[in-house]
């Protein structure tokens, strides 16, 4: 079955150190999605990516980083420069820019000790 | 950028009641869309609205597209416990390169 897999789905990070969150689909979607979730809160984008070898920043990107190498996959980096990492974190992906639903991952939870 | 005004926040019910949330924006999308999210896991995707003044159910739950094209509204008739969950209202515009601006949810409990 096609899907958009996150791991792991519980991280733990010292504070200093540099964390990448793994987001694997492989629906052939175009593009893909980060989202960060605070408890009570709603979904805030982090970055997006369209197309291959290209992303543009989100509304809270700062302590973040992206790369997307490759169609099926778009890792997020969590920075030392990120001041309050924890929290709940939703990759998502859909066909194409434009129109269409999204299909998100369960989730990765992060949290700073 | 673009806010969407989803409410109410919360909301406590008895196993059987109707359930009805809204969103509500100052500008207009071409998209609404209504997600469920489970404790723990990814949002998926409940009923996806395109057209002005469409009304569209899925099982007892019936969204519909503000005639405005500013606002949506999601309805859920007789509530069970496995209804619980966060509510997600989603808009999408075609110039936004497809982005969708999210609600801040509405967050459900169901009394057995």
């Amino acid at each position: 079955d096609g899907g958009i897999t996150q791991s792991p789905k519980y991280l733990f990070r010292k504070e200093g150190q540099n964390v990448t969150l793994s987001c694997e689909q492989n629906l052939n979607h175009d593009a893909m999605y980060w989202y960060r979730q605070d408890p009570g809160q709603g979904l805030r984008l982090i970055y997006y990516s369209q197309i291959v070898n290209d992303f543009q920043k989100g509304d809270i990107a700062e302590g973040y980083s992206v790369s997307r190498e490759k169609k099926e996959s778009f890792p997020l980096t969590v920075t030392s420069a990120q001041k309050n990492p924890t929290a709940f974190y939703l990759c998502a992906s859909s066909m194409s820019p434009g129109g269409y639903s999204y299909t998100f991952g369960s989730g990765t939870r992060l949290t700073v000790v | 950028g673009q806010q969407l005004n989803q409410s109410p926040q919360s909301m406590f019910i008895q196993e059987g009641e109707d359930v009805s949330m809204n969103c509500t924006s100052s500008s207009i999308f071409n998209t609404w869309l209504w997600y469920k999210q489970d404790p723990g896991e990814g949002p998926v995707l409940l009923i996806a609205l395109y057209k002005a003044g469409e009304l569209t159910s899925n099982g007892r739950l019936t969204a519909q597209f503000g005639i405005t094209r500013k606002d949506s509204f999601l309805n859920i008739s007789a509530s069970i416990p496995s209804d619980v969950g966060i509510y997600f209202c989603a808009g999408q515009l075609y110039t936004n390169a497809g982005k969708s601006t999210f609600g801040d949810g509405t967050t459900l409990t169901v009394k057995p």
